[in-house]
């Protein structure tokens, strides 16, 4: 079956400007997380969603991040006023929410590039 | 709060050759993740580890949790190019949230 998807694969914004990133997770995953990866370091996690909910939202760096899932499914990760520092590779993953620890599968990432 | 430490950072060996990364972990993890990532690509899950001691055996690779459960390792035997990438070992935060270790990079001679 079809794994996690997210679009756009690359962006390429200016300081100071907003932007959406998708994810579209295997089909009835309850779970979804959103982490960034910054060049030659581990992924770090940004937030976790249980059904239409955020689960846990601590590791969002600031207010200028915000994500959603309106109806449990696709989700949007939304940065606003958009900084240098924010450039990163940010990861979807999905999990089926039944296990306790159940396996996340993560997507191929949206390159975000801020000039 | 948790941290997660893999070491070394990178590692070149020639093909055939063992290779082995470690993973320590601040505090007492209810399981520990391995993932690999190649060049270019995203995290893929590898393997979980539960109990005080395991080791796992997925043909080459073979995996094992500290009887603390604190430090983990990953051992590659005979290495190959196949296995060029870079190894992370991840341990849950309260929920399934992972923290990722920084990755130990791979790189394989032919």
């Amino acid at each position: 079956g079809a794994g996690v998807s997210q679009t756009p694969s690359n962006k390429v914004t200016e300081k100071g400007k907003y932007v959406e990133l998708r994810c579209d997770p295997i089909s009835g995953h309850t779970a979804l997380y959103w982490y960034r990866q910054s060049l030659g370091q581990g992924p770090e996690f940004l937030i976790y969603f249980q059904g239409t909910g955020a689960a846990d939202d601590s590791g969002l760096p600031n207010d200028r991040f915000f994500a959603v899932r309106p109806e449990g499914s696709v989700s949007t990760l939304k940065i606003q006023r958009t900084e240098r520092g924010d450039s990163a590779v940010y990861l979807c993953a999905s999990s089926s929410g039944q296990g306790r620890w159940d396996t996340q599968y993560f997507g191929p990432g949206t390159r975000l590039t801020v000039l | 709060g948790q941290q997660v430490m893999q070491i070394p950072q990178y590692q070149h060996v020639q093909e055939g050759e063992d290779f082995t990364t470690y993973c320590n972990s601040s505090t007492t993890l209810s399981n520990i993740q391995w993932y690999k990532q190649r060049p270019g690509g995203h995290p893929v899950f590898l393997i979980q580890l539960v109990k005080s001691g395991e080791v796992k055996k997925q043909k080459r690779l073979t995996f094992q949790f500290g009887e603390a459960k604190k430090n983990s390792s990953l051992h590659i035997t005979a290495t190959q190019t196949t296995d060029v990438g870079t190894y992370f070992c991840a341990g849950p935060r309260a929920g399934n949230m992972l923290t990722f270790g920084g990755g130990t990079r791979l790189m394989v001679k032919p």
